[in-house]
């Protein structure tokens, strides 16, 4: 057990539709990072978040956005949903600040979305 | 940007040694990285090299890095069939915030 939880473990829905996956990160890490992984891309990193503020982004659609609250789980948000975002989607947390040179990352279970 | 690839899969035998290959393109990457994702899990860290190492081991994981061809590898010894999974190498660097990682190589071992 990394110490992350990810809900829903699953989730089946139609196209068009807008979800929220939610992620708590492992006490004390202020670091998140969301992951897709699809059969056709790998693992591709969304977005990160540190402390509340968004830090990097990746190969993150416009249709998705994230956030960090104050308690320090995140939220990603997909929206108008299409059949290639069907994937995995991962949520990783690491106590280091961003840029640090050692940069160990504990990931959660993941949501597996269905978009049908 | 980085770049990491990885083959696809591998097939071993119960006790027999188990050796998978990265290469990377940055050469300022600073870390590596070796995850296990088992099937419906998520990714577990298993071990890591500084670039200005040439080798690291743990205990049956034996880590090499050529840093002038950018190759790594991660060699398991005695291969169990508890360590069939997929394996990622991944790379940092730094002032990067995220990992790149590999595409995979799904490790499957016969009893």
């Amino acid at each position: 057990d990394s110490g992350v939880t990810q809900t829903p473990k699953h989730l089946i829905t139609a196209t068009g539709q807008r979800v929220t996956l939610r992620c708590s990160p492992r006490s004390g890490d202020l670091s998140v990072y969301w992951y897709q992984q699809s059969l056709d891309q790998g693992l591709q990193f969304l977005i990160q978040y540190y402390n509340g503020e968004e830090r990097a982004k990746g190969n993150i659609l416009e249709r998705f956005s994230a956030q960090q609250f104050p308690d320090l789980h995140s939220e990603l948000n997909l929206s108008s949903l299409e059949l290639g975002d069907s994937a995995l989607y991962f949520c990783a947390s690491s106590v280091v600040a961003p840029g640090a040179l050692y940069n160990e990352q504990f990931f959660g279970p993941g949501t597996r979305l269905t978009v049908l | 940007g980085e770049d990491v690839e990885q083959s696809l899969f591998l097939s071993v035998r119960e006790g027999d040694s188990s050796v998978i290959n990265c290469t990377y393109t940055d050469s300022s990457s600073t870390y590596l990285y070796w995850y296990k994702q088992e099937p419906g899990a998520g990714l577990q860290l298993l071990t890591y090299i500084f670039s200005n190492m040439d080798m690291k081991q743990d205990q049956r994981l034996t880590v090499l890095l050529n840093k002038k061809d950018k190759h790594l590898s991660l060699r398991i010894a005695d291969t169990q069939t508890g360590d069939s999974a997929i394996y990622f190498c991944a790379a940092s660097r730094e002032g990067r915030r995220a990992l790149t990682f590999g595409s995979g190589t799904r490790l499957q071992v016969q009893p």
